[in-house]
């Protein structure tokens, strides 16, 4: 069965270190790979996908992420984060095959400090 | 501002009751999108149709359902509620499928007491 873990419940760091948010995923099929923003109160933003092509994704605000087909990875990374970085952060995979089904990790909850 | 609006933003109800959550897509968008979020099991995609028809199906209970209208907008139905399924219920809308930007709307914040 399908399932997306993120290793890390929560984040803790510094406002201007880098980041890296860890996504593994189990799948024997192809997947597309999506990392979404939560702010408070809000619904989903999101930052950044992949479907084919370039393992290098590059997202909104400053966010890129790189999928590890032989590690079943996809970790989001910042290189310098900002308070306003403060967010839930879901990582999730969509099956193209077998009817999009798509599936969320539980979330990382990262809290830059000043 | 997404450009998805969701109605009711928030609503109390009973168990064993019936209601409807309204979503409104984006202009030009095909696609909308149900999902639920709760503590207990966290995010899941209920349902999707596109341009009027049931494209994908997730994690929908039957006492669930969902239809898209003909001016594109969507209502999810949820009946015989149950203490369990108080969460938020968010809509998203896209061009087209699933490889295409989903944007979110706010949310329903469903409380069953």
């Amino acid at each position: 069965a399908q399932s997306v873990t993120q290793l890390d419940s929560q984040v803790p760091v510094f406002e201007e270190a880098p980041v890296e948010l860890r996504c593994n995923y189990s799948s024997s099929v192809s997947v597309y790979l999506f990392w979404y923003v939560q702010y408070p109160n809000q619904g989903l933003q999101l930052l950044l996908k992949y479907l084919s092509g370039s393992t290098l994704v590059k997202g909104i605000n400053g966010f890129e992420a790189e999928f590890n087909k032989s590690q079943t990875s996809f970790h989001l990374r910042k290189p310098s984060v900002h308070i306003s970085d403060t967010a839930e952060y879901f990582c999730a995979v969509t099956l193209p095959r077998g009817g999009f089904k798509t599936i969320f990790g539980a979330g990382t909850r990262l809290f830059v400090k000043a | 501002d997404s450009g998805v609006t969701q109605t009711p933003k928030h609503l109390i109800t009973a168990t064993g009751q019936r209601v409807t959550l309204r979503c409104s897509p984006r202009s030009g968008d095909l696609s909308v999108y149900w999902y639920q979020q709760s503590l207990d099991q966290g995010l899941q995609f209920l349902i999707q149709y596109y341009n009027g028809e049931e494209r994908a199906k997730g994690n929908i209970l039957e006492r669930f359902s969902a239809q898209q209208f003909p001016d594109l907008h969507s209502e999810l139905n949820l009946s015989s509620l149950e203490l369990g399924d108080s969460a938020l219920y968010f809509c998203a809308s896209s061009t087209g499928g699933f490889t295409d930007t989903q944007y979110f709307g706010p949310g329903t914040r469903l409380t069953v007491l």
